[in-house]
């Protein structure tokens, strides 16, 4: 079955990074974009950005442009978010999540598969 | 600050009908089509309605949802107990260069 395995929790000081992985598994990595998805505790859901497993490209929210990176290795299907100069507001779920379409045309997207989550927590 | 407006919270009665209401913008609402994701107690979000009114196969028909102008609407109907969640309207926003915006998700709870 389609599904999305994410690493498991770390913990992390102040200042450091983290490079959470998500592997893909019953389908064509390559076909699908993925998406992360923060969600703080007690808060709401915060997009960060998105690869093409195909060709590598990215696009990230501009509240995280510079310290995150996505990355993907396709050997092994699996995507990767790293998160640089971690603060306490870092704290979070993180998220990886398929963009899913329509077959039909037109296509509609949507984040059909979700992984089940990594918690980050950044502390001193 | 969510780009989306959302209540933070709904309620009802078991076998009522409630509605979330979602609005936002001419750069998401207004020109890109609107998903609903469900987030359970404790679990990963999970898709519920998506181009504005389409139900993925496995959810129930009491779930559906509409869109006018640049706000979106959730709607479930036969209120039960296990639909007591968070959930949370997205779309693409187009000022944003394509970026997806959420809705700071409404909390239902079933009295």
């Amino acid at each position: 079955q389609v599904q999305l395995v994410q690493s498991g929790a770390e913990v992390k000081k102040p200042g450091a990074s983290v490079k959470v992985s998500c592997k893909a598994s019953g389908y064509t990595f390559t076909g699908y974009y993925m998406h992360w998805v923060r969600q703080a505790p007690g808060q709401g859901l915060e997009w960060m950005g998105r690869i093409n497993p195909n060709s590598g490209g990215t696009n990230y929210a501009q509240k995280f442009q510079g310290r995150v990176t996505m990355t993907r290795d396709t050997s092994i299907s699996t995507a990767y978010m790293e998160l640089s100069r971690l603060r306490s507001d870092d704290t979070a779920v993180y998220y990886c999540a398929r963009l899913g379409y329509s077959s039909s045309f037109p296509h509609y997207y949507y984040m059909d598969v979700w992984g089940k989550g990594t918690t980050v927590t950044v502390s001193s | 600050q969510s780009v989306l407006t959302q209540p933070p919270s709904a309620s009802g009665t078991p076998g009522q009908r409630v509605t979330i209401s979602c609005s936002g913008s001419s750069s998401n609402i207004g020109s890109n089509t609107v998903n609903w994701y469900q987030q359970l107690p404790g679990t990963a979000p999970k898709l519920l309605i998506y181009s504005n009114n389409q139900r993925p196969s496995g959810v129930p028909d009491r779930f559906s949802g509409s869109k006018s102008g640049t706000s979106a609407s959730l709607a479930i109907s036969g209120l039960q107990s296990e639909d007591e969640a968070d959930y949370y309207c997205a779309a693409w926003d187009d000022s944003l260069n394509g970026h997806v915006v959420f809705g700071g998700g409404t909390k239902l709870t079933v009295l």
